[in-house]
């Protein structure tokens, strides 16, 4: 069975500062999603990473993966008030089939 | 303007009741998916389609049902035999067939037990 892992749980964050959710999954899998989900909404496609070294950025986020540490990092630089959220890595087992982590919980304040 | 529609937004339902949450989209996806989430938890999947008249149980299926008779729509039921219906359910739906599998996600439905 597929387990996901989120680290952290939550996240408090200065603005201007720097920090990395990390995602880390027990079975092989090259491909994996990012999402970011606000309050009491859907959730909003942020990365989308098919491979082994994969690296996709937009504006102050990063994200990257590396398929044989079983391993995605999201990398925040420079955190603004609007970056506050909740983030989901999901990874995908074949068939489109998702299986998605707890969620981060970033709040950044002033 | 293309998308994914979910309604009601809001529902209510009292013990032993079925409802169905409706989601249709207009983006020509083949596949199709509920998801059921929990205050501060990830999404866990219940059914989905990746073909008319045909779908697969997910991680949850128990007291849910589906249906896939046109490739636009993709209802689910909440029976009684849900136990535990209180949640957010997000329908998704993914192109497949073009390498990448990215789920788009509708707006979601908000089933309260009274």
């Amino acid at each position: 069975e597929l387990k996901v892992e989120q680290n952290p749980l939550f996240l408090s964050m200065q603005e201007g500062k720097n920090y990395t959710i990390y995602c880390n999954y027990s079975t092989t899998s090259d491909r994996l999603y990012w999402y970011r989900q606000d309050p009491g909404k859907s959730l909003e496609s942020l990365f989308v990473l098919l491979s082994n070294g994969a690296v996709k950025q937009e504006g102050r986020l990063m994200a990257s993966l590396d398929t044989k540490a079983r391993l995605s990092t999201l990398h925040i630089t420079a955190a603004v008030h609007d970056l506050s959220a909740t983030y989901f890595c999901a990874v995908e087992m074949g068939y489109g089939k998702l299986t998605f982590g707890q969620g981060t919980i970033l709040t950044v304040h002033p | 303007d293309g998308g994914i529609t979910q309604s009601p937004k809001y529902l209510f339902r009292k013990e032993g009741q079925n409802v169905t949450l409706s989601c249709e989209q207009n983006l020509n996806h083949d596949a199709m998916y509920w998801y059921r989430q929990d205050p501060g938890q990830g999404l866990r999947l219940i059914y989905y389609s990746q073909i008319v008249n045909d779908f697969q149980k997910g991680d949850i299926a128990e007291g849910y049902s589906v249906s896939r008779e046109k490739k636009e729509s993709f209802p689910l039921t909440v029976t009684s035999a849900q136990k535990n219906p209180t949640a957010f359910y997000l329908c998704a739906t993914a192109p497949l067939g073009t390498g990448n599998n990215e789920q788009f996600f509708g707006p979601g439905t908000r089933l309260t037990v009274l």
